[in-house]
């Protein structure tokens, strides 16, 4: 079964505009993190937020936020005023357990995001 | 954050040769290094947990003989697919754990094997 869960293959957004991406995620265990990263063309994966599961606040960086919904499961990105350099793929990764930053990652399918002008 | 490096960024190679592929974490000192696959158009797949000083974990499915993982030091990893194959043509890329939950990822190095 699959444990992290990107259902969006493509968004499109128009430029300054919000847009939402969706994450769901499966798990038993009590501790764990949830993360995103942006991957443009180039290849690189770019940290953009973090979510720990008893974190009671939504994380937020800057024009990123993340929708925690717990009991759903669900962490979904939100990215505000969108420009066109946030055109990349997305990727939602979980880290089940482990001790902050020595767990290993579960990536979703990830969801490519193009800004319109 | 942890500013990560690889080497080479990019490698073609003959099938049947050995490529070793090096992940360097410059400013942070790392017990543990993840190695990672992505094949076009695909999501990151873990391949294995680099762990200084002792043996890598795999994950299921990958050949630990011809994936060769040494974590000789905390700021060196190294990769070694051997007898590489034109299916094992990807993007391989590295992680380190960085402070308060973050993990960063190095740049990463496309193998092509001819």
């Amino acid at each position: 079964a699959q444990k992290i869960t990107q259902t969006q293959p493509g968004m499109f957004v128009q430029e300054k505009e919000a847009v939402t991406l969706d994450c769901t995620y499966d798990t038993s265990d009590p501790s764990y993190g949830l993360f995103w990263y942006k991957q443009p063309s180039s290849g690189e994966m770019i940290f953009l937020i973090y979510q720990g599961s008893y974190d009671q606040q939504n994380a937020t960086e800057g024009r990123y936020s993340l929708n925690f919904q717990k009991a759903r499961k669900s962490a979904n990105l939100v990215i505000s005023a969108s420009q066109l350099g946030d055109s990349a793929m997305y990727f939602c990764a979980m880290r089940e357990g482990g001790s902050g930053n020595t767990g290993k990652l579960i990536f979703g399918q990830g969801t490519t995001l193009q800004v319109k002008p | 954050g942890a500013v990560v490096s690889q080497h080479p960024s990019r490698v073609i190679c003959k099938s049947g040769t050995s490529v070793k592929i090096e992940c360097r974490s410059l400013d942070f000192q790392a017990t543990t290094m993840f190695w990672y696959r992505q094949f076009p158009k695909q999501s990151l797949m873990l391949m294995a947990t680099s762990n200084e000083g002792s043996k890598a974990t795999y994950e299921q499915g990958v050949e630990k003989d011809k994936f060769l993982i040494n974590h000789a030091s905390l700021t060196l990893s190294t990769l070694t697919v051997t007898s590489a194959h034109p299916e094992d043509s990807s993007f391989y890329i590295c992680s380190v754990g960085g402070a308060m939950n973050t993990q960063y990822f190095g740049p990463g190095t496309r193998l092509t094997v001819l």
